[in-house]
C-alpha cells in the first residue's frame, strides 16, 4: 500500500517550457488535491478533483491545468513555466469529504525550479 | 488570505518538555485539523477537532478549540527528539469540505535532546 505517489521528485525548467507532475494513490480516495508550498506561505490550493473526469479551481489556479481520466491519477501541467512557479507541489487526497471530516493523506512532494 | 495563524512561528524546547502552539482564525469553521510536517517530507495529519468539540486527545498530543476565542491550541506532552518538524493547523470553513481547506504558515518546534 503505497499512499500518495509523485512524481517526479525533483526537476529544474527553463522559463517557457512545460512539464506535467504525476500523482497516483492507491487507497480508492474520491478526492484529490494539489498544493503549493512556498516559503512563509503555508500550503495554497492549485487545483482538486471530487471525482473522476471532474476538476475545479482552488486558490492558486493560474498557470496550471490538471486532469482527473482516472479515479487514482490526478495530473498537474505546467503549459509554460515561469520562475514564480518554483515551489514544492503536493498531492494529496481523501475520501468523500461530505459530512466533512475526512482525513487528507498527502504525497512527499515534488521539489520545482524554474530558472 | 490564509485563515490559520500559527503562533510562535520557532519554539525551541528541552526533550522532556511539553510544547505548546497555537492557531488563530477568522471565520467560522467546521473543523480544524492539525498536521506535522518533516523536513522535506509531506505533511501527516495529527488530529482533527469539530467545531462542536472543545478538547481532543491522541496519544501525548492534546488539541483544545475555542471557537469564541477562534483559537486552537497543540500541546505535545513529554516532548522527544522525533518530535522535531513543523506543525500546521488548518480550518475548514462552515459549509464547506477539505476542498477549503485552508493552511496556517506553521510552527518550527526543535527539540533539544
Amino acid at each position: 500500500n503505497a499512499g500518495v505517489t509523485q512524481t517526479p521528485k525533483f526537476r529544474v525548467l527553463k522559463t517557457g517550457q512545460s512539464m506535467t507532475l504525476l500523482c497516483a494513490q492507491d487507497m480508492n480516495h474520491e478526492y484529490m488535491y494539489w498544493y503549493r508550498q512556498d516559503p512563509g506561505m503555508g500550503l495554497r490550493l492549485i487545483h482538486y478533483s471530487v471525482g473522476e473526469g471532474t476538476t475545479a479551481k482552488g486558490e492558486v489556479p493560474d498557470g496550471y491545468n490538471v486532469s482527473r481520466l482516472k479515479k487514482q491519477n490526478f495530473l498537474l501541467g505546467l503549459e509554460s513555466a515561469a520562475p514564480s512557479q518554483t515551489s514544492v507541489y503536493f498531492c494529496a487526497s481523501s475520501y468523500r469529504d461530505r459530512p466533512p471530516g475526512n482525513t487528507i493523506y498527502f504525497g512527499e512532494g515534488s521539489w520545482l525550479t524554474v530558472v | 488570505s490564509q485563515q490559520g495563524e500559527e503562533d510562535p512561528q520557532a519554539l525551541s524546547i528541552q526533550e522532556g518538555e511539553n510544547a505548546t502552539m497555537n492557531c488563530s482564525y477568522k471565520t467560522s469553521i467546521n473543523n480544524l485539523q492539525w498536521y506535522r510536517q518533516n523536513s522535506g517530507r509531506g505533511l501527516v495529519h495529527l488530529i482533527l477537532i469539530r467545531s462542536n468539540e472543545r478538547e481532543k486527545h491522541s496519544g501525548r498530543l492534546r488539541v483544545t478549540l475555542d471557537t469564541s476565542k477562534k483559537s486552537s491550541s497543540l500541546l505535545i506532552t513529554a516532548s522527544r527528539a522525533a518530535d522535531t518538524a513543523s506543525y500546521f493547523c488548518a480550518t475548514v470553513k462552515s459549509r464547506f469540505g477539505n476542498e477549503k481547506l485552508t493552511f496556517g504558515t506553521g510552527t518550527r518546534l526543535t527539540i533539544i535532546p
